[in-house]
Order: structure tokens, then C-alpha cells, then sequence
């Protein structure tokens, strides 16, 4: 069965430009998770998805959204964006909530270069 | 604060001998933890996970072991091959039978395996 898919894998956004990125998680997955990958910090999690509502969020400032529709897919969105959001952004999907000790599956992710 | 460290960021190991990838956490409530594999622009591939409740699991060449008292984890890969360089990240989540969605990443460790 078809994996995560990301899409664009890959794009280049001046400062200030807004970007959203799209996320259709593994067939039947109905939680979606999205991660900052950078060489500094490592991989970071930034928000999470379950039946279109936001479960769980890290540390990222208000600039960071995402959101999820009624099919599953997701889309996350970074606005007024800084040199520093140069990073890989990974999506991830899962059955979703109460399965116990459930995997989640990341797609290849969506490299962002900020100029 | 780190709440998952990986101290070594790379290791270097001769193809046919035992890579031992390290990993130590800080929160005592992580009961679910994972190891993920990364090639260069794909994304993370899980590997083996273990819960709070066992202290070993197995998967072929690859075995996870859980010190909670230590609160430390182990990934012995035996015998290493040359299509097991990569960087390998140690996960932990609390909630074994709920969200995966968010997983607190260590940094990862590169692994050569030199044949």
C-alpha cells in the first residue's frame, strides 16, 4: 500500500513569503503528525491531528499552523517566514488515537530553503 | 533540556561485528520508545520499538534493550552490514495506548559500517 506522501519535495521561499506544505498519510491512518527536521536541533515535533482537531502541539511560535480534513490529509502552513525555517519538514501518519503502541510512518518530507 | 540524548554522534564499526547505539532519557514518564533509521533526503523508517513493561526486544539482526532504572536504552545491531549506515534516532512517548503522534526525538547517531 501506498506510503506517506509530501508534497512539494522541494522549494525555495524569500523571507516574509508564507508556505504550505500537504500531507496524505498511509491509506486507513487517521492521525497525522508533522516535524521540523534541522542539522542543530534535530527532529522536532510541532503539531498533531485527529479527526480534524488538533491533539497535541509543541514549541513552535503562532507562525507554525496546520490542519486536517474530513479524508485524513494534511496541510501545514508557516507564515512571515525567517532564514531559520530552512529545514526538512516531516509528516507522519498512524491508525490514530487508543491503538496501543502504534507506529507511526514518516513520508520523505518537504525540504524548505529560506533565502 | 534535552529529555532524550543520543551522546555519540557518530560510530564507526567494522561490517560483521555488534553496533551498540546509545540512548538516554530524563523523563520517567516515557513508557514507549522507538528506534528510527534515516537515510540522507528520505525520511525516518522505524525499526524496532520497546514498552516500558520489557527490558528486551528482538527483530532479527536487531535487538533493543530497556534499563529503566538507568533510564537508558540500547540498539545492538548483530552482525552489522555496509546497508546499515545511516543516522539513527532514538524516540520515547508517554502513552503506550494512546497518541503516537508525539515522539521526543534524540538527536541520532551516524553509523558507518566499513566493510
Amino acid at each position: 500500500k501506498a506510503g506517506v506522501t509530501q508534497t512539494p519535495r522541494y522549494l525555495i521561499k524569500t523571507r516574509g513569503q508564507q508556505v504550505t506544505l500537504s500531507c496524505s498519510p498511509i491509506s486507513g491512518h487517521r492521525s497525522v503528525s508533522w516535524y521540523q527536521q534541522t542539522p542543530g536541533q534535530g527532529l522536532q515535533f510541532l503539531f498533531e491531528y485527529f479527526s480534524e482537531t488538533q491533539r497535541n502541539k509543541g514549541n513552535f511560535p503562532g507562525r507554525f499552523s496546520g490542519r486536517q480534513f474530513s479524508n485524513s490529509r494534511s496541510e501545514m502552513n508557516v507564515s512571515t517566514l525567517e532564514l531559520g525555517d530552512s529545514a526538512l519538514y516531516l509528516c507522519a501518519s498512524s491508525l490514530g488515537w487508543g491503538s496501543s503502541g502504534n507506529t507511526i510512518y514518516f513520508g520523505e518530507g518537504s525540504w524548505l530553503t529560506v533565502v | 533540556d534535552q529529555q532524550v540524548k543520543q551522546n555519540s554522534p557518530s560510530l564507526s564499526v567494522q561490517e560483521g561485528r555488534i553496533s551498540i547505539l546509545n540512548c538516554d532519557y530524563t523523563n520517567s514518564m516515557f513508557d514507549y520508545f522507538l528506534w528510527y533509521k534515516k537515510y540522507p533526503a528520505e525520511g525516518p523508517t522505524f525499526l524496532i520499538s520497546i514498552s516500558s513493561i520489557k527490558d528486551k526486544n528482538e527483530d532479527g539482526r536487531f535487538t533493543v534493550f530497556l534499563n529503566k532504572s538507568a533510564k537508558h536504552l540500547s540498539l545492538h545491531i548483530v552482525p552489522s552490514q555496509p546497508g546499515d549506515s545511516a543516522v539513527y534516532f532514538c524516540a520515547a512517548s508517554v502513552g503506550y495506548g494512546g497518541s503516537q503522534g508525539n515522539l521526543i526525538f534524540g538527536k541520532g547517531t551516524k553509523l558507518s559500517v566499513k566493510p
